[in-house]
């Protein structure tokens, strides 16, 4: 089953806004990491935010995460027509050597 | 370096056929993957590998087995094709040391 969960399942914006994406998880996790998924393409690793950390910046990027409230987000500031894509953020669980995904933010930034 | 190859890119198949899809990768990696990506469903686990000769299930194993003979080759097998296997099947790999994943550009399966 699905333990992460994207929010919001697609956003629409204009170049130079910053974009934010949630992702909640059910269970206990060792780390969370954000993937992009470019257009019939593989999924690329964006960063990865392990279980002891709060927060994580990678150039535009900039990853929170709140082990209380099991959730994270991804902020991707000044966004670019290049940033169209789609977000998946995946958990590892503590013992496990896989991830489990999420369904996606559809980012859409025109220009 | 090449990265995570997957070998074909795209494939049609008629209900009952057979087939194997390959994945290398050239990075020594320990541990291999193989997804399923449905629309609306995100990726879904099906087999993965820690190591050369070891395979486990993941969320959605029935109807495919996989081989780690070699230590950068993964490969999936469908042994009687239906039509729920359409889907674009991923492959991937990483590192015991890190967690990230390297992925392949999948192979596209219709099954008629």
């Amino acid at each position: 089953s699905q333990q992460g969960e994207e929010d919001p399942q697609a956003l629409s914006i204009q170049e130079g806004e910053n974009a934010t994406m949630n992702c909640s998880y059910k269970t206990s996790i060792n780390n969370l990491q954000w993937y992009r998924q470019n257009s019939g393409r593989g999924l690329v690793h964006l960063i990865l935010i392990r279980s002891n950390e709060r927060e994580k910046h990678s150039g535009r990027l900039r990853v929170t995460l709140d082990t209380s409230k099991k959730s994270s987000s991804l902020l991707i500031t000044a966004s670019r027509a290049a940033d169209t894509a789609s977000y998946f953020c995946a958990t590892m669980n503590s013992g496990y050597s896989t991830l489990t995904f999420g369904k996606g933010t559809m980012l859409l930034v025109s220009p | 370096n090449a990265g995570v190859t997957q070998t074909p890119k795209f494939r049609v198949l008629k209900t009952g056929q057979s087939m194997t899809l390959l994945c290398a990768q050239d990075m020594n990696h320990e541990y291999m993957y193989w997804y399923r990506q449905d629309p609306g469903m995100g990726l879904r686990l099906i087999h993965y590998s820690v190591g050369e000769g070891t395979t486990a299930k993941g969320e959605v194993p029935d109807g495919y087995n996989v081989s780690r003979l070699k230590k950068q080759n993964f490969l999936l097998g469908l042994e009687s094709a239906a039509p729920s296997q359409t889907s674009v099947y991923f492959c991937a790999s990483s590192s015991h040391s890190s967690n990230e994943q390297f992925f392949g550009p999948g192979t596209r399966l219709t099954v008629l």
